[in-house]
């Protein structure tokens, strides 16, 4: 069966650190991996999402950046943290049309 | 373009009252609808979906939902609310370029 990890579950950085949260998918090839954030008493936010290897779509403009260098791994990065990045970070893998999420990871800038 | 609307951004109910969320879509294909829930610092777990079969869908936790075209609803219920079942909720649509176009969610308390 497939199963989808995401690390570290929380962090704490401070403002102008780097960022990195990775996200990988076991049991299943080529699939289509996302990264969503919720802010506070907010929904879900699509950031980025990807359908291969190297091919990664941007939906909203901001401080962060992915990539996905291996076809069931996806990472998301930032070079600089501001406070506004704060917030619960989700990765999820799709097959066809149901999304399967990880456990995600909370993030907070200080 | 696709659309999600969730009626009601907290819902109050009494343990072992009925349950019912509120989802509307609007789709310009027919559509693809699944039903997720949040637990406190957790991911999304799927609890349903609609795929154009039946209209009537049964998911996990004995939650259902009801596809009405007519109405263009996808409402989640279950009979008898648990304490257990206090959670965010969320409906979504399947849009294009393999997305899945979410609601706001409902948080969902349940009243002992």
């Amino acid at each position: 069966s497939q199963t989808i990890h995401q690390w570290p579950a929380t962090l704490v950085q401070p403002v102008g650190s780097p960022l990195s949260l990775e996200c990988t998918v076991e049991g299943t090839s080529n699939p289509n991996l996302y990264w969503y954030r919720q802010a506070a008493g907010r929904g879900l936010q699509l950031l980025f999402y990807s359908v291969g290897i190297g091919q990664i779509s941007s939906e909203v403009p901001q401080n962060l950046s992915a990539s996905r260098p291996q076809d069931r791994q996806f990472i998301l990065s930032s070079k600089k943290l501001l406070l506004s990045d704060s917030g619960f970070y989700l990765c999820a893998w799709s097959p066809t049309a149901e999304a399967f999420f990880g456990q995600g990871t909370r993030l907070t800038v200080v | 373009a696709q659309s999600v609307t969730q009626l009601g951004s907290h819902v109050s109910v009494s343990e072992g009252a009925l349950v019912l969320l509120r989802c509307n879509y609007s789709s310009s294909v027919p559509p693809y609808l699944f039903w997720y829930v949040q637990y406190p610092n957790q991911g999304l777990q799927l609890l349903l979906k609609y795929t154009s079969a039946a209209t009537l869908v049964k998911g996990i936790n004995g939650f259902e939902a009801e596809f009405k075209k007519s109405e263009t609803s996808f409402h989640l219920t279950k009979p008898s609310a648990h304490m257990s079942d206090a959670a965010e909720y969320f409906c979504a649509v399947k849009g294009s370029n393999y997305q899945l176009i979410w609601g706001a969610g409902t948080k969902l308390i349940i009243k002992p």
